[in-house]
């Protein structure tokens, strides 16, 4: 059974530019979450989909977005980059609702700058 | 606002002995907690979880304990192996693991061989 699949692995970008992450969950998982981790921050929640809906959302400012679609597969974007967005993107899916059993993808470090 | 606070960002232990890395929360709600362990270049891997209604939760080399009253939970390794040596995750989550996971800022376990 493959495991969370998160593309691309690194990616640098400029200040201003637009990003776009890649999460393909476990096969049947329906739910989605992402997660910003920083030195000494740990992890943040940014959003969380189930079945193409935002259930759960984290406290970012308006500029991280995403989406899921019909596949389960979830993307995020990030506009008008600053340099505090550099950190490592996680990726975390789970069969249904419950946070118990969430597995994560290897992360995609995106550094702006 | 650290509802789940990692105090002490590093450890080192001898190899064969106990590793004992705590965790506190301020968010009464929180019921499900779990640990993660995450080595460099990898997603977080789950570890073990505990539910409120239990105080006590052993799997193997690790236990995890509940203190609720002064809500502190703590994970127990023993004997520390060289290939325990990772960031170590404390989550909290509300409605038994229904709602997003909210991490600490992880405690760097090193063994020392």
């Amino acid at each position: 059974k493959a495991g969370v699949t998160q593309t691309p692995r690194y990616l640098i970008k400029t200040r201003g530019q637009q990003v776009t992450l890649s999460c393909s969950p476990i096969s049947g998982h329906r739910s989605v979450s992402w997660y910003q981790q920083t030195p000494g921050q740990g992890l943040q929640f940014l959003f969380e989909y189930f079945s193409e809906t935002q259930r759960n959302k984290g406290n970012f400012p308006g500029r991280f977005s995403g989406r899921q679609f019909s596949n389960s597969r979830s993307e995020m974007n990030v506009s008008t980059l600053e340099l505090g967005d550099s950190a490592l993107y996680l990726c975390a899916s789970s069969l249904g609702g419950a946070y118990t059993e969430a597995f994560f993808g290897q992360g995609t470090r995106l550094t702006v700058v | 606002d650290q509802q789940v606070k990692q105090n002490s960002p590093s450890l080192s232990v001898q190899e064969g002995r106990i590793s004992i890395l705590n965790c506190d929360y301020t968010n009464s709600m929180f019921d499900y907690f779990l640990w993660y362990k995450k080595y460099p270049a990898e997603g977080p891997t789950f570890l073990i979880s505990i539910s409120s209604i239990k105080d006590k939760n052993e799997d193997g080399r690790f236990t995890v304990f509940l203190n609720k009253s002064a809500k502190h939970l703590s994970l127990h390794i023993v004997p520390s192996q060289p290939g325990d040596s990772a960031v170590y995750f404390c989550a909290a989550s509300a409605n038994f693991g229904n709602e997003k996971l909210t991490f600490g800022t992880g405690t760097r376990l090193t063994i020392i061989p």
